[in-house]
Protein backbone atom coordinates (compact mmCIF):
# COMPACT_ATOMS: atom_id res chain seq x y z
CA UNK A 1 0.00 0.00 0.00
CA UNK A 2 1.86 3.13 -1.29
CA UNK A 3 -0.50 6.25 0.58
CA UNK A 4 0.66 9.34 -0.73
CA UNK A 5 3.27 9.20 -3.07
CA UNK A 6 4.79 12.79 -3.77
CA UNK A 7 7.20 13.47 -6.48
CA UNK A 8 9.85 14.59 -7.47
CA UNK A 9 11.65 14.31 -4.17
CA UNK A 10 14.43 17.17 -4.42
CA UNK A 11 14.24 20.03 -7.33
CA UNK A 12 16.31 22.95 -7.65
CA UNK A 13 15.28 25.75 -9.76
CA UNK A 14 16.28 29.22 -10.53
CA UNK A 15 14.24 32.37 -10.14
CA UNK A 16 11.58 32.54 -12.68
CA UNK A 17 11.57 29.08 -13.58
CA UNK A 18 7.99 26.95 -13.46
CA UNK A 19 7.20 23.36 -12.33
CA UNK A 20 4.62 21.20 -10.62
CA UNK A 21 4.81 19.13 -7.78
CA UNK A 22 2.42 15.91 -7.78
CA UNK A 23 0.94 13.84 -5.46
CA UNK A 24 -1.16 11.23 -5.57
CA UNK A 25 -3.15 8.80 -2.90
CA UNK A 26 -4.29 5.32 -3.25
CA UNK A 27 -6.67 5.01 -0.58
CA UNK A 28 -9.70 6.96 -1.51
CA UNK A 29 -9.70 10.05 0.48
CA UNK A 30 -11.83 12.69 -0.61
CA UNK A 31 -9.80 15.17 1.21
CA UNK A 32 -5.88 16.03 -0.06
CA UNK A 33 -3.93 19.18 1.49
CA UNK A 34 -0.66 21.32 0.57
CA UNK A 35 1.92 22.33 3.39
CA UNK A 36 4.86 23.97 3.32
CA UNK A 37 7.52 23.73 5.73
CA UNK A 38 10.68 25.55 7.08
CA UNK A 39 12.51 26.00 9.80
CA UNK A 40 10.51 27.32 12.88
CA UNK A 41 7.20 27.98 10.77
CA UNK A 42 5.84 24.83 11.53
CA UNK A 43 3.22 23.46 9.09
CA UNK A 44 1.35 26.44 6.55
CA UNK A 45 -1.25 25.40 4.78
CA UNK A 46 -1.25 26.63 1.49
CA UNK A 47 -4.11 24.83 -0.57
CA UNK A 48 -6.40 22.07 0.41
CA UNK A 49 -9.50 20.27 -1.56
CA UNK A 50 -11.91 19.09 0.54
CA UNK A 51 -13.30 16.95 -2.27
CA UNK A 52 -12.98 16.49 -6.42
CA UNK A 53 -13.75 19.44 -7.80
CA UNK A 54 -13.19 21.84 -4.86
CA UNK A 55 -10.01 23.99 -3.92
CA UNK A 56 -9.95 27.03 -1.29
CA UNK A 57 -6.94 28.88 -0.38
CA UNK A 58 -4.83 28.26 2.93
CA UNK A 59 -2.49 30.74 5.06
CA UNK A 60 0.10 31.03 2.37
CA UNK A 61 -1.06 30.45 -0.98
CA UNK A 62 0.66 33.44 -3.07
CA UNK A 63 2.60 32.49 -5.82
CA UNK A 64 1.22 29.21 -6.42
CA UNK A 65 -1.66 27.17 -7.85
CA UNK A 66 -3.35 24.04 -7.61
CA UNK A 67 -5.29 21.34 -9.59
CA UNK A 68 -7.62 18.61 -8.40
CA UNK A 69 -7.10 16.44 -11.46
CA UNK A 70 -9.49 13.89 -9.82
CA UNK A 71 -10.26 11.92 -6.56
CA UNK A 72 -6.44 10.57 -6.54
CA UNK A 73 -4.46 12.74 -7.71
CA UNK A 74 -3.49 17.12 -6.06
CA UNK A 75 -0.71 18.94 -7.83
CA UNK A 76 1.00 22.06 -6.69
CA UNK A 77 2.68 24.58 -9.21
CA UNK A 78 4.97 27.04 -9.02
CA UNK A 79 4.43 29.64 -11.74
CA UNK A 80 7.42 31.84 -11.27
CA UNK A 81 9.43 30.70 -8.31
CA UNK A 82 11.23 32.62 -5.68
CA UNK A 83 13.74 32.29 -3.18
CA UNK A 84 10.94 32.30 -0.79
CA UNK A 85 9.50 29.30 -2.06
CA UNK A 86 12.86 27.30 -1.20
CA UNK A 87 11.19 25.04 1.20
CA UNK A 88 9.74 21.50 2.19
CA UNK A 89 6.56 20.54 0.77
CA UNK A 90 4.10 18.14 1.79
CA UNK A 91 1.31 16.34 0.72
CA UNK A 92 -1.29 14.90 2.49
CA UNK A 93 -4.91 13.23 2.56
CA UNK A 94 -6.90 12.90 4.84
CA UNK A 95 -8.94 9.81 6.59
CA UNK A 96 -12.88 10.63 6.03
CA UNK A 97 -14.15 8.35 8.65
CA UNK A 98 -12.81 7.52 12.51
CA UNK A 99 -9.60 9.70 13.55
CA UNK A 100 -9.70 12.23 10.75
CA UNK A 101 -5.94 11.90 10.54
CA UNK A 102 -3.85 13.04 8.01
CA UNK A 103 -1.48 10.95 5.84
CA UNK A 104 1.37 12.58 4.40
CA UNK A 105 3.81 12.29 1.78
CA UNK A 106 7.73 11.81 2.08
CA UNK A 107 7.94 16.02 1.51
CA UNK A 108 10.11 17.59 -1.97
CA UNK A 109 12.52 19.79 -1.05
CA UNK A 110 13.03 22.37 -3.39
CA UNK A 111 15.77 24.94 -3.28
CA UNK A 112 15.08 28.08 -5.50
CA UNK A 113 18.15 30.16 -6.60
CA UNK B 1 -3.02 36.09 17.32
CA UNK B 2 -1.87 32.55 15.40
CA UNK B 3 -4.42 30.36 15.12
CA UNK B 4 -2.42 27.32 16.68
CA UNK B 5 -0.27 28.66 19.23
CA UNK B 6 2.96 25.99 20.30
CA UNK B 7 6.26 26.96 22.57
CA UNK B 8 9.22 26.01 20.05
CA UNK B 9 11.59 24.85 22.77
CA UNK B 10 13.59 23.08 22.93
CA UNK B 11 12.31 21.01 26.09
CA UNK B 12 14.94 18.69 27.81
CA UNK B 13 13.46 16.21 30.05
CA UNK B 14 16.06 13.36 31.37
CA UNK B 15 15.39 10.07 30.30
CA UNK B 16 12.31 8.46 32.92
CA UNK B 17 10.59 11.69 33.07
CA UNK B 18 7.55 12.99 32.16
CA UNK B 19 7.51 15.68 29.17
CA UNK B 20 4.44 17.75 28.84
CA UNK B 21 3.66 19.71 25.71
CA UNK B 22 1.49 22.91 25.26
CA UNK B 23 -0.96 23.69 22.51
CA UNK B 24 -3.45 26.70 22.86
CA UNK B 25 -5.91 28.00 20.01
CA UNK B 26 -7.88 30.44 19.16
CA UNK B 27 -11.16 29.70 17.60
CA UNK B 28 -13.77 28.49 19.87
CA UNK B 29 -15.22 26.40 16.82
CA UNK B 30 -12.34 23.74 16.97
CA UNK B 31 -13.63 20.06 17.27
CA UNK B 32 -10.84 18.28 16.84
CA UNK B 33 -7.47 18.28 17.86
CA UNK B 34 -4.50 15.76 16.97
CA UNK B 35 -0.80 15.64 17.94
CA UNK B 36 1.56 14.67 14.98
CA UNK B 37 5.70 13.43 15.81
CA UNK B 38 7.83 14.53 13.40
CA UNK B 39 11.68 13.12 13.26
CA UNK B 40 14.08 15.64 11.74
CA UNK B 41 14.06 14.88 8.12
CA UNK B 42 10.91 12.86 8.13
CA UNK B 43 7.14 13.31 7.72
CA UNK B 44 4.58 13.83 10.52
CA UNK B 45 3.21 10.86 12.25
CA UNK B 46 -0.07 10.96 14.28
CA UNK B 47 0.55 10.14 17.76
CA UNK B 48 -2.81 11.00 19.14
CA UNK B 49 -6.09 12.94 18.53
CA UNK B 50 -8.87 13.89 20.96
CA UNK B 51 -12.43 15.41 20.22
CA UNK B 52 -14.11 15.52 24.01
CA UNK B 53 -12.94 17.51 27.08
CA UNK B 54 -10.94 15.64 29.41
CA UNK B 55 -8.13 13.07 29.01
CA UNK B 56 -7.46 10.50 26.87
CA UNK B 57 -4.69 7.61 26.92
CA UNK B 58 -2.73 5.91 24.74
CA UNK B 59 0.33 3.56 26.05
CA UNK B 60 2.72 6.33 27.68
CA UNK B 61 0.91 8.52 25.94
CA UNK B 62 -1.86 11.00 26.80
CA UNK B 63 -3.92 13.68 25.07
CA UNK B 64 -5.73 16.37 27.76
CA UNK B 65 -8.17 18.76 25.77
CA UNK B 66 -10.09 21.92 28.21
CA UNK B 67 -11.93 23.16 25.34
CA UNK B 68 -12.87 26.30 27.85
CA UNK B 69 -9.80 27.37 28.31
CA UNK B 70 -8.65 26.43 24.67
CA UNK B 71 -6.09 24.23 25.35
CA UNK B 72 -4.74 20.92 24.30
CA UNK B 73 -1.79 18.93 25.96
CA UNK B 74 0.33 16.17 25.62
CA UNK B 75 2.19 14.73 28.60
CA UNK B 76 4.63 11.63 27.77
CA UNK B 77 5.42 9.22 30.40
CA UNK B 78 8.57 6.87 30.96
CA UNK B 79 10.20 9.66 28.44
CA UNK B 80 12.55 7.76 26.16
CA UNK B 81 15.55 9.00 23.92
CA UNK B 82 13.46 7.36 20.98
CA UNK B 83 10.62 10.64 21.65
CA UNK B 84 13.24 13.13 20.86
CA UNK B 85 11.70 14.78 18.16
CA UNK B 86 9.64 17.41 17.18
CA UNK B 87 5.45 17.70 18.30
CA UNK B 88 3.23 19.14 16.24
CA UNK B 89 -0.15 20.01 17.83
CA UNK B 90 -3.28 20.53 14.73
CA UNK B 91 -6.57 21.77 15.05
CA UNK B 92 -9.31 21.24 12.71
CA UNK B 93 -12.44 23.66 12.94
CA UNK B 94 -15.87 22.27 12.57
CA UNK B 95 -17.59 23.76 9.03
CA UNK B 96 -13.87 24.99 8.28
CA UNK B 97 -13.98 22.40 5.38
CA UNK B 98 -11.58 19.69 6.48
CA UNK B 99 -8.99 22.60 6.47
CA UNK B 100 -6.15 21.46 9.44
CA UNK B 101 -3.95 24.34 11.00
CA UNK B 102 -0.96 22.89 12.95
CA UNK B 103 0.77 24.96 15.78
CA UNK B 104 5.24 25.54 14.70
CA UNK B 105 5.98 22.93 16.64
CA UNK B 106 7.83 22.04 20.27
CA UNK B 107 11.26 20.19 20.32
CA UNK B 108 11.55 17.41 22.57
CA UNK B 109 14.71 16.39 23.73
CA UNK B 110 15.21 13.01 26.13
CA UNK B 111 18.44 13.24 27.60
CA UNK B 112 19.95 9.85 28.86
Amino acid sequence: NAGVTQTPKFQVLKTGQSMTLQCAQDMNHNSMYWYRQDPGMGLRLIYYSASEGTTDKGEVPNGYNVSRLNKREFSLRLESAAPSQTSVYFCASRRDVGTGELFFGEGSRLTVL
Amino acid sequence: QKEVEQNSGPLSVPEGAIASLNCTYSDRGSQSFFWYRQYSGKSPELIMFIYSNGDKEDGRFTAQLNKASQYVSLLIRDSQPSDSATYLCAVMITGGGNKLTFGTGTQLKVEL
